[in-house]
Order: structure tokens, then sequence, then C-alpha cells
């Protein structure tokens, strides 16, 4: 079945630092989405992207979406401790049924 | 968040009883989802429902049971059959498959004792 791996597992950065999350599908994918959960609370969308090689910004955030439409990514510049948390990313092959990966837990050192 | 809601935020049940989590809306969205969350893990696939009166098994539908006898709730029952039901379960809802959000309930916390 389909599945999607998410790499690092953890990251510690310093405040200021850079930060990237990676998604990988054994699937193309019809879209992906982006979700951050903070800890102790629920996900929270983040972006979708849906066309191939599809980049987008959300201020300090930017997400990338494969030509091959099977990865992904998620950075962000100059990290505050306000990025604390987890962040998922969930693929669709076109589908209402989204596979999550398995998460990138972010620590923002002050 | 959102428009929805679960109930309750934690929830302790004795081992070998069926117990039901509650997740309402008023987004009027027609899709809606359970997921299982254990910790450090993502998020897997329960049940679905693209619309009242119909729902698919996800990934790990067995042990739970589900109904969608309104638009604006999808009861999950974690039943005695469920081997190891102890996590945090989420609900969340979609407008369409044209529509990018999946909304979020707040969660609860079920501990099988």
């Amino acid at each position: 079945g389909q599945q999607v791996m998410q790499i690092p597992q953890y990251q510690h950065v310093q405040e200021g630092e850079d930060f990237t999350t990676y998604c990988n599908s054994s699937t193309t994918l019809s879209n992906i989405q982006w979700y951050k959960q903070r800890p102790g609370g629920h996900p929270v969308f983040l972006i979708q992207l849906v066309k191939s090689g599809e980049v987008k910004k959300q201020k300090r955030l930017t997400f990338q979406f494969g030509e091959a439409k099977k990865n992904s990514s998620l950075h962000i510049t100059a990290t505050q401790t306000t990025d604390v948390g987890t962040y998922f990313c969930a693929g669709s092959s076109g589908t209402y049924k989204y596979i999550f990966g398995t998460g990138t837990r972010l620590k923002v050192l002050a | 968040d959102g428009g929805i809601t679960q109930s309750p935020k934690y929830l302790f049940r004795k081992e070998g009883q069926n117990v039901t989590l509650s997740c309402e809306q008023n987004l009027n969205h027609d899709a809606m989802y359970w997921y299982r969350q254990d910790p450090g893990q993502g998020l897997r696939l329960i049940y679905y429902s693209q619309i009242v009166n119909d729902f698919q098994k996800g990934d790990i539908a067995e042990g739970y049971s589900v109904s969608r006898e309104k638009k604006e709730s999808f009861p999950l029952t974690v039943t005695s059959a469920q081997k190891n039901p102890t996590a945090f379960y989420l609900c969340a809802s979609r407008g369409s498959v044209w529509t990018d959000t999946q909304y979020f309930g707040p969660g609860t916390r079920l501990t099988v004792l």
C-alpha cells in the first residue's frame, strides 16, 4: 500500500537557524498537505500543493512539491521558538483519503 | 478549532468495555475522518465518510465501528476487539474533494485500564 515517509524524525536547532523536513511517497501523489501540531494539541492545516514543481511561501515557511509529485519539503528560515512542534505531511492520490507521514518534531533552543 | 468538537477530552475505560467517542461539526462539511495517533507517531486513518450514510474503512479499521446518520456527526466506537485501544483519537472534516483544508477537532485521549 501507499506509504509516506518523513525525515528527520527529530531536529533540534538554535533559534535563528534554518530547518528543513522532507517527505517521500512510495506512489505518485495528486496533492500533498502540510500540518503543524503543537505539543499537546491537534494538527493545524498549513498549506496544500497540487502542481508538479510547485513552490509556495508563507512568511518564513517555504513549501516545495517535487517534479515527479512523489516528494515534498518544508523549509523554515530563521527559526523562532514559536515554530516548536511536529510537522506532518499528508499525501493523497486524488481521493478523500490522506496518508500522513510520521512527522518531524522540531525543538528550537533559545 | 474550525467548528469541530470532540468530547470528552480525556476518557478512561476498563478493558473489555466498548466506548463511543463523539465528533460534531458545524461547518456543513461533507467528509469526516477518524485518525489514531500513538506517542511520537503520525496519524493513521481508521474510518472516513464522504457523505451521510456512507463510510469506508481506513488502514486500521479492525476493532472500530462508525456511523454517519447525520451530516454533523460521526461517532467512533472502540470495541473490545481492538487489541490496543489506548491512544489519542482525532476527528477531522473537509468540505469537498476540491477544498484544501482538513479541520481537526481537539482530540480525545483514551486510556484503557
